[in-house]
């Protein structure tokens, strides 16, 4: 089954900085890849999201990043803000209705004011 | 506008006493449902999905049931929990890619 993989564990920027967390997968057949945010204590959210026929997406201050032949995509956030400060998965899955979406281990960033 | 419900928000129990955590979604139809838990300060573990009324894969051996008895109402239940239950579970629906979560349930077993 797919594997993913997210470093770092903990990331910790001075706001205005930027910040990137990246992850691996494994299945090549893997074509849709979510970025979530998850606040202490509330549900994860999706912030944006990438499929494989694309290599980068941009929303403001957040970007993804996917590099099919090498596997990995990234989550770059710009101009960090102090309500960045987060648990961020990563997760890649089949892209079907049928397909579940392994999820990476999480990234807590913290950003100091 | 699709929602997800999901309750109770909290919850303690005993070792040994039964759980029943439900959910429901409106606003679609057929949807895939899940159930995840999620220890503290840890990932996101797939615990059940659900593509239809009374289908059920299970990802990982546990203590654990699900049930689909409506099309849009998914159920989490044990009949005896262990204190290695206790965790965030949350409940997420999909129509093609990609998870929408519940607010989740916060589990103690003591």
């Amino acid at each position: 089954g797919e594997n993913v993989e997210q470093h770092p564990s903990t990331l910790s920027v001075q706001e205005g900085d930027s910040a990137v967390i990246k992850c691996t997968y494994s299945d090549s057949a893997s074509n849709y890849f979510p970025w979530y945010k998850q606040e202490l204590g509330k549900r994860p959210q999706l912030i944006i999201d990438i499929r494989s026929n694309v290599g980068e997406k941009k929303d403001q201050r957040i970007a993804v990043t996917l590099n099919k032949t090498a596997k990995h995509f990234s989550l770059h956030i710009t101009e960090t803000q102090p309500e960045d400060s987060a648990v961020y998965f990563c997760a890649a899955s089949l892209g079907s209705g049928y397909s579940t979406l392994t999820f990476g281990k999480g990234t807590m960033l913290l950003v100091s004011p | 506008s699709q929602t997800i419900h999901q309750w109770p928000a909290t919850l303690v129990q005993p070792v040994g006493s039964p759980l029943s955590l439900e959910c429901t979604v409106e606003g679609t139809s057929n949807p895939n449902l899940y159930w995840y838990r999620q220890a503290a300060g840890r990932g996101l573990q797939l615990l059940f999905y659900s593509v239809g009324i009374g289908q059920i894969s299970s990802e990982v051996p546990q203590n654990l049931s699900a049930s689909r008895p409506q099309d849009r109402q998914f159920i989490l239940s044990s009949k005896k929990l262990l204190l290695s239950d206790s965790g965030f579970y949350l409940c997420a629906w999909s129509v093609q890619v990609g998870n929408t979560f519940g607010s989740g349930t916060r589990l103690t077993v003591v």
